[in-house]
């Protein structure tokens, strides 16, 4: 029954070291979106896909980026990943303008 | 610029009472606000929303209250119970344009319900 689905949902990846986080939706929503939340604090957003259009949003740093293949799937990859980038990651989606997320359970990464 | 904040970073009430946990935005230009839970290694989770067109709202024992003339908002849990233990966010919906929302979260509220 699952709507929003991210795997994995632990991931340790080494300084330096390309890593990708996915996303999959069964909602058939319009807009997914990243947002990176550090312990203790809020979701900050990233970026986000409204259909195939990619909006990044102004301070996201250039070592992350994403993919969005199809309507179902959302790529997070990390160039390089450092040891601030330790968090967790997650995935929503939304119909479009004025309704709700629906959130995934996240993806924690470590990075060693 | 846009803010969404909290007055009480934690809050320990007793299992039974009520809870009020509260959020201050900046963006007037907002119409729509949600609350979600946060359990710990979860996403969030939906709890209430309410339009800017409305000042309370209420569910299965949670009421929102908004009130736009000091930029507030307000989660009330009615006999709270240990399950409701939880990281709380409000979040501010704003429509940047390009037909889709954008939501800037607060920074939360850790409730911790005693026995």
């Amino acid at each position: 029954d699952a709507m929003v689905i991210q795997n994995p949902r632990y991931q340790v990846t080494q300084f330096g070291k390309p890593v990708t986080l996915s996303c999959s939706q069964t909602l058939n929503h319009n807009v997914m979106y990243w947002y990176q939340q550090k312990s203790s604090q809020a979701p900050k957003l990233l970026f986000h896909y409204y259909d195939k259009d990619f909006n990044n949003e102004a301070d996201t740093p250039d070592n992350f980026q994403s993919r969005r293949p199809n309507t179902s799937f959302c790529f997070l990859d990390i160039r390089s990943p450092g040891l601030g980038d330790a968090a967790m990651y997650l995935c929503a989606t939304s119909r479009g303008a004025g309704e709700g997320y629906t959130f995934g359970s996240g993806t924690r990464l470590t990075v060693v | 610029g846009e803010s969404v904040g909290l007055h009480l970073p934690t809050l320990s009430v007793q299992e039974g009472d009520n809870s009020i946990i509260n959020c201050a935005y900046s963006n007037s230009a907002s119409d729509y606000f949600i609350w979600y839970k946060q359990e710990s290694g979860k996403g969030p989770q939906f709890i209430i929303d309410i339009r800017s067109n409305m000042d309370k709202r209420q569910g299965q024992r949670v009421t929102v209250l908004l009130n736009k003339t000091v930029k507030h908002l307000s989660l009330q849990i009615a006999a709270t119970q240990p399950g409701d233990s939880a990281v709380y966010f409000c979040a501010e919906n704003i429509l940047p344009g390009g037909g889709y929302n954008k939501l800037i979260f607060g920074a939360g509220t850790r409730l911790a319900v005693h026995p």
